[in-house]
């Protein structure tokens, strides 16, 4: 089992709902991510969070809106996706925030999202 | 421009047989190099990593080598086992003054055979 748990593990939605991607880790990391992976590819980075704070947005379509409650918590809110959207979605977590972010990270198993 | 190749591209390889998986990379300033599994339908997991002065690190049946000059790094699997099968990519972090940035490779699909 890993360390970073992603919920739900499959999501299939329409282009015009609204729905949200989970992320929990309890490791005391202060650097949390989201990455998007298509199939037989490498993972993308999407966003970083370093002590809560949006430090990297790697100009994401605004359709995908990350959020981080508190430092165990990780969001990804989905609206208006596109079919090209649909992918493995992985959330990381390291233990430095700040400069540091980048160290040995910790994946989660990932949601897989397909938009119909 | 920051890369990270991977050779080969995938690979079958029988029941404990040993492999070699290659990693060349233009990644500059170099901080480390990270090689991690990731097996199907699941998240990467790090199987190892390597500073600049490090030249070979194992990792159970997994051993690592890194030449920081010729900036190439390779993971050599030892008779290996029916759970190897999986994506193994190269990760390498520059040191840049904002933080460190990872540039991922596009991964070695490795299948062992009975």
């Amino acid at each position: 089992d890993t360390e970073v748990t992603q919920t739900p593990k499959h999501l299939v939605m329409g282009m015009t709902n609204k729905k949200s991607l989970k992320c929990e880790q309890h490791m005391g990391h202060r650097a949390m991510y989201w990455y998007k992976q298509k199939a037989k590819k490498p993972p993308e980075l999407m966003f970083v969070y370093s002590y809560e704070k949006l430090s990297i947005n790697e100009s994401v379509p605004s359709r995908f809106s990350p959020e981080c409650p508190n430092s165990s918590l990780l969001n990804l809110h989905l609206h208006a996706l596109q079919p090209e959207d649909s992918a493995l979605y992985l959330c990381a977590s390291s233990q430095g925030g700040g400069e540091e972010w980048g160290q040995p990270q910790h994946f989660g198993d990932g949601t897989r999202l397909s938009i119909l | 421009k920051n890369q990270v190749e991977q050779s080969p591209q995938s690979l079958i390889i029988l029941e404990g047989k040993n492999c070699t998986l290659q990693c060349n990379y233009t990644v500059s300033p170099f901080s480390n190099l990270r090689w991690y599994k990731q097996d199907t339908g699941r998240g990467p997991v790090s199987l190892t990593i390597m500073t600049f002065s490090e030249n070979t690190k194992s990792n159970g049946r997994y051993t690592a080598t890194l030449d920081a000059d010729t900036k190439q790094s390779s993971l050599h699997i030892t008779a290996s086992q029916l759970s190897d099968s999986a994506s193994y990519i190269c990760v390498v972090i520059r040191n840049t003054g904002g933080g460190n940035k990872l540039t991922f490779g596009t991964g070695t699909q490795l299948k062992v055979e009975l």
